[in-house]
């Protein structure tokens, strides 16, 4: 079993939709959750940035953290076209661990006009 | 543009051969990340430097190895390549050594292809 699952996908919706996402892991020291959004062929870029449980909102983007139940989603709100991307999340231990992300597998989204 | 830089963007190289990539962080920032990213293993830690000073090893093949030169770039060097080191590899780099409470900024990566 991988330590984080997140469904490949793909996932399509109309423009304006409301996009959920969703990651669950297994390792309870994860403390630090992320979201990263990869267009092809580039670089992940950070989204939303969020330690431990609750929620974070930054514009159309809210992340929400349940530690409890090992669980992590991201809304998109008002989706565009050029929200379609992979969404990526990623989390991190304590300093011990190193600074090593682990990743899901990318959920790919489309979003049409 | 995060401001880390990775070179060559694209390499085709042959089974058995070595090669080199380079990545050069952002200014000021003293830890690089290598991540491997393959479409059935999707993205995956390879190894961790801090100032020079290897941090952090994830599943990184014993044909890999990196380092962090005293101007802070990093080389991630692939030997005795195989069908199955195909892949894209990232850099990633990050101001200090505070573990996950650290935001990691990443290029755009090297495609490296081996026939």
């Amino acid at each position: 079993q991988k330590e984080v699952e997140q469904d490949p996908g793909p996932l399509s919706v109309p423009e304006g939709a409301i996009v959920s996402l969703n990651c669950t892991y297994s390792n309870s020291a994860f403390q630090y959750f992320m979201w990263y959004r990869q267009y092809s062929r580039k670089g992940p870029e950070l989204l939303m940035y969020t330690y431990s449980s609750g929620n974070k909102e930054d514009g159309r983007f809210t992340a929400q953290v349940d530690k409890s139940s090992k669980y992590i989603s991201l809304f998109i709100r008002d989706s565009q076209p050029s929200d379609s991307a992979t969404y990526l999340c990623a989390m991190s231990g304590r300093d011990n661990q190193g600074g090593k992300l682990i990743f899901g597998q990318g959920t790919e989204l489309s979003v049409k006009p | 543009d995060s401001g880390v830089t990775q070179t060559p963007k694209h390499l085709i190289t042959a089974t058995g051969q070595r090669v080199t990539l380079r990545c050069s962080p952002r200014s000021g920032d003293l830890s690089v990340y290598w991540y491997q990213q393959s479409l059935d293993q999707g993205l995956q830690f390879l190894i961790q430097y801090y100032n020079g000073e290897e941090r952090a090893k994830g599943n990184i093949l014993e044909r890999f190895s990196a380092q962090q030169f005293p101007d802070l770039h990093s080389e991630l060097n692939l030997s005795s390549l195989e069908l199955g080191d195909s892949a894209l590899y990232f850099c990633a780099s990050s101001v200090g050594n505070s573990g996950g409470e650290e935001t990691q900024y990443f290029g755009p990566g090297t495609r490296l292809l081996v026939l």
